[in-house]
């Protein structure tokens, strides 16, 4: 079955700082989701990955999937506390709403 | 657009008994997936439906059961409830296969 492994499991960054956050897939990947959830609360949809090659942004929020890879990028630029909180990447392997979802990443920006 | 909607919160409950909880999805869209999520195991999937049943199902014990109403609600059910099964349940809904998930703030089961 295929899995999802993120790196770093835990980020600590000051205000202000650019960082990355990758999902590894153990598999090839046809599309990837990335969510941030806040402790105790749902997961709040981020960006969809469909294709090969394809970059998405949000406002400082920059994903990228690399199929051949088979890995997926989230970077963030100038960090605000804002984006604290747990960055999750998801996928749906088989195309049958079974999705996987990879560890986890903590993140934590000092002010 | 309201969200999806999942009642209770919070919950506790005792071993052995039984807990069912609630789930309302975006207005319009018809699959509801369930999740467990634990610091151990991480965000697991448990179950999915659609349109009243069932298309897919994680790898737990049958105390953990679903439905779905004709209006989309949804419910899981988890009977003999053990110490194991503390955790944040998560329901997302999606519009369809190349969607993402939406997902609800969750309820907290916690068992004493």
């Amino acid at each position: 079955s295929q899995e999802l492994e993120q790196s770093p499991q835990s980020l600590i960054v000051q205000e202000g700082k650019n960082l990355t956050i990758n999902c590894t897939s153990s598999k090839t990947l046809y599309g990837l989701y990335w969510y941030k959830q806040k402790y105790g609360e749902g997961l709040i949809f981020l960006m969809m990955l469909q294709k090969g090659g394809e970059e998405k942004s949000h406002e400082k929020i920059t994903a990228k999937l690399d199929e051949k890879k088979q890995q997926s990028s989230l970077h963030i630029t100038a960090s605000q506390p804002s984006h604290a909180g747990i960055y999750l990447c998801g996928a749906d392997p088989s195309g049958t709403y079974k999705y996987i979802f990879g560890t986890g990443t903590r993140l934590k920006v000092l002010a | 657009k309201a969200g999806v909607t999942q009642t209770p919160r919070y919950l506790i409950k005792t071993r052995g008994q039984q807990v069912t909880l609630s789930c309302s999805p975006i207005s319009g869209h018809r699959s509801v997936s369930w999740y467990q999520q634990t610091p151990g195991q991480g965000l697991q999937f448990l179950f999915e439906y659609f349109s009243e049943t069932q298309r897919n199902k994680g790898n737990f014990p049958g105390r953990f059961s679903g439905r779905q109403f004709s209006n989309s609600r949804s419910e899981m059910n988890v009977s003999t409830l053990e110490l194991g099964d503390s955790a944040l349940y998560l329901c997302a809904s999606s519009l369809a296969s190349n969607q993402p998930q939406h997902f609800g703030d969750g309820t907290r089961l916690s068992i004493l």
